[in-house]
């Protein structure tokens, strides 16, 4: 099915730890974005792509890295995960900047302790 | 800088009574907005989207909204709730800010309960 695929679903990390939060699309889309999700905070942008190669910030960057080698793929990486960094992670992509919406994947719900 | 401001945290509304839900926004420029539905524990699902066509904007599953750039609204309506319809509600503004840098700003969330 076309869409956006995000792996895992859930993670639980311990405090300094690493790991990278997969977001893979089919729609051909140039445009992808993470966000994380907080209770009474809507969605937050963290990094965000406007192509292969091509990488910026959002509002909440700190603390995540990112990079963007092919089309389809936009993986999201927490160098030494925090409690703040527990939250409900979002990758979504779109055919265009404006005027589209966006296709969400499922998200990753990740605990850090 | 652009904002959304979504007037209700929550709303509660009897199965088959119209649906209301509040957004106000604020943008430099000629903005594109939208709504996303999210059910429990699932994605954010697009309902709607305004792109400067016509101000009375049709989604899915019998949702409205209309465009008043006089009062910068952009609320969200539908009929007749359905039980199924029991979801959070996101209004989302998207246009070029500072230049060619891209923003998409989401409201806070109305939480949308139907009660049988």
């Amino acid at each position: 099915n076309a869409g956006v695929t995000q792996t895992p679903k859930f993670q639980v990390l311990k405090t300094g730890q690493s790991m990278t939060l997969q977001c893979a699309q089919d729609m051909n889309h140039e445009y992808m974005s993470w966000y994380r999700q907080d209770p009474g905070m809507g969605l937050r942008l963290i990094h965000y792509s406007v192509g292969a190669g091509i990488t910026d910030q959002g509002e909440v960057p700190n603390g995540y890295n990112v990079s963007r080698s092919t089309t389809e793929d936009f993986p999201l990486r927490l160098l030494s995960a925090a409690p703040s960094q527990t939250s409900v992670y979002f990758c979504a992509s779109s055919y265009a900047l404006i005027n589209y919406g966006y296709t969400f994947g499922s998200g990753t719900r990740l605990t850090v302790v | 800088a652009q904002s959304v401001t979504q007037l209700d945290s929550h709303v509660s509304v009897s199965e088959g009574t119209p649906v209301l839900l509040r957004c106000n926004y604020s943008s430099s420029y000629s903005p594109s907005l939208f709504w996303y539905v999210q059910h429990p524990n699932k994605g954010l699902q697009l309902l709607l989207k305004y792109t400067s066509a016509a101000t009375l904007v049709k989604g899915i599953n019998g949702f409205e909204a209309e465009f008043k750039k006089s009062e910068t609204s952009f609320h969200l309506t539908k009929p007749s709730a359905h039980m199924s319809d029991a979801a959070e509600y996101f209004c989302v503004v998207s246009d070029i800010s500072g230049g060619s840098n891209y923003k998409l700003t989401f409201g806070k969330g109305t939480l949308l309960t139907v009660n049988p």
